[in-house]
């Protein structure tokens, strides 16, 4: 079956960037998405289809899906964006997650 | 505004069912596809499913396949996921989330606990 590995943690200081990688086989021909979750709350996306916003997310947020990875990078990085991070990929119907990205605000 | 309401919690022993429901408002119901994400306590995010509620296709992940039905009632535009043959290792938040490809709406989550 299809994997997706990330990184269990990244740690970033306030107003620095944090860069979270998605590892799959070939991930590079899929579209790929992120999510983040907060405790106690549902997931949020903020990118599809690679490195597309949806509206309300803000502009620190961005993506890149290239070769086998896929990249989340939050730009400015604020104390707000501590949380569980997550891509996802979807090929014919079928979606799989990653392993889930802790990051944490110092 | 598009909301997706799921239903409570639940408590259910092992080798029983559950039915989680997930009401959509705010939107065509048939427009979009129905998925369904579910979450240990601690760990990650693990899709279980999809289904179409125009045409009522569905799709299941492999790990779910025998034990998982996905259905929809169009009349009052709510999706259902029923789980059976209940295990302690099916204690999760289980998730509706909205859309093809992405999802950008989510229901609210359903604790379902197994425990005996």
């Amino acid at each position: 079956s299809y994997e997706l590995t990330q990184p269990p943690s990244v740690s970033v200081s306030p107003g620095q960037t944090a860069s979270i990688t998605c590892s799959g086989d070939k991930l590079g021909d899929k579209y790929a998405c992120w999510y983040q979750q907060k405790p106690g709350q549902s997931p949020v996306l903020v990118i599809y289809q690679d490195s597309k916003r949806p509206s309300g997310i803000p502009e620190r947020f961005s993506g890149s899906n290239s070769g086998n990875t896929a990249t989340l990078t939050i730009s400015g990085t604020q104390a707000m964006d501590e949380a569980d991070y997550y891509c996802q990929a979807w090929d014919s119907s079928i979606y799989v997650f990653g392993t889930g990205t802790k990051v944490t605000v110092l | 505004q598009v909301q997706l309401v799921q239903s409570g919690a639940e408590v259910k022993k092992p080798g029983a069912s559950v039915k989680v429901s997930c009401k959509a408002s705010g939107y065509t119901f048939t427009s979009y596809d129905i998925n369904w994400v579910r979450q240990a306590t601690g760990q990650g995010l693990e899709w279980m499913g999809w289904m179409n509620p125009n045409s009522g296709n569905t799709g299941y992940a492999q790990k779910f396949q025998g034990r998982v039905t996905m259905t929809r009632n169009t009349s009052i535009s709510t999706a259902y996921m029923e789980l059976s043959s209940l295990r302690s290792e099916d204690t999760a938040v289980y998730y509706c989330a909205r859309g093809l490809g992405y999802w950008v709406y989510w229901g609210q989550g359903t604790l379902v606990t197994v425990s005996s």
